[in-house]
């Protein structure tokens, strides 16, 4: 089975612009999450998403935003792009349900997608 | 306050010793889990675990919900296993929001 891939894997940007990044999950996994990870601050939630919908939302402004497609898919997209917003950008995927199964919420990421900011 | 909290942040090893990775965490959770980063990005999830112990070859992970603190062990270290092991919990009554430590740097000399 195909793993988690994310496209691009860099990506150069500046100041003011903004950028979208892909994530395609592992065949039948309906969760999408995204992360990002900065030296500074580690690993932090952006939000996640089901069946097309946003399930969760991490602490990050209104700049950063998300979709899914029906084919589970998830775009990330960050307007108006600023310095602090260089970081490797993670998602991860998984099974997704609400059901008793504990292994729903084991994760599987991407490679990331390393976005520097000039 | 961190809500997760590792120990120590960076540990050097000679190959084969024993290494012990603590993480405490503040907070209420569904799961925890045990992540391995190496240099390049890739993250690999090693256990996601809610009680107890799991082991999968060299590596084991333990729990203990009351005093909210979990160890990874990895016993006869290798120089393969130099990363940076993170901790991570889902907390806040969502299952899908993951919270993590800032890691631990792991050097395993040989």
């Amino acid at each position: 089975k195909a793993g988690v891939t994310q496209t691009p894997r860099y990506l150069i940007k500046t100041r003011g612009q903004q950028v979208t990044l892909s994530c395609s999950p592992i065949s039948g996994h309906r969760s999408v999450s995204w992360y990002q990870q900065t030296p500074g601050q580690g690993l932090q939630f952006l939000f996640e998403y089901f069946s097309e919908t946003q399930r969760n939302k991490g602490n990050f402004p209104g700049r950063f935003s998300g979709r899914q497609f029906s084919n589970s898919r998830s775009e990330m997209n960050v307007s108006t792009l600023e310095l602090g917003d260089s970081a490797l950008y993670l998602c991860a995927s998984s099974l997704g349900g609400r059901g008793p199964l504990f292994s729903y919420n084991e994760q599987f990421f991407g490679p990331g997608t390393r976005l520097t900011v000039l | 306050k961190n809500e997760v909290e590792q120990s120590p942040q960076n540990l050097t090893a000679q190959e084969g010793e024993f290494i012990t990775i603590n993480c405490s965490y503040s907070v209420g959770i569904s799961a925890l889990h045990w992540l391995q980063q190496h240099p390049g990005g890739g993250i690999v999830s090693l256990f996601m675990l809610s009680s107890g112990k799991k082991k999968h070859g060299r590596l084991i992970a333990t729990i203990n919900i009351q005093e909210k603190h979990s160890s990874l062990h990895i016993t006869a270290s290798h120089p393969r296993d130099s990363a940076v092991y993170i901790c991570a919990v889902n907390s806040g009554g969502s299952n899908y929001k993951l919270t993590f430590g800032k890691g631990t740097l792991l050097t395993v000399n040989p």
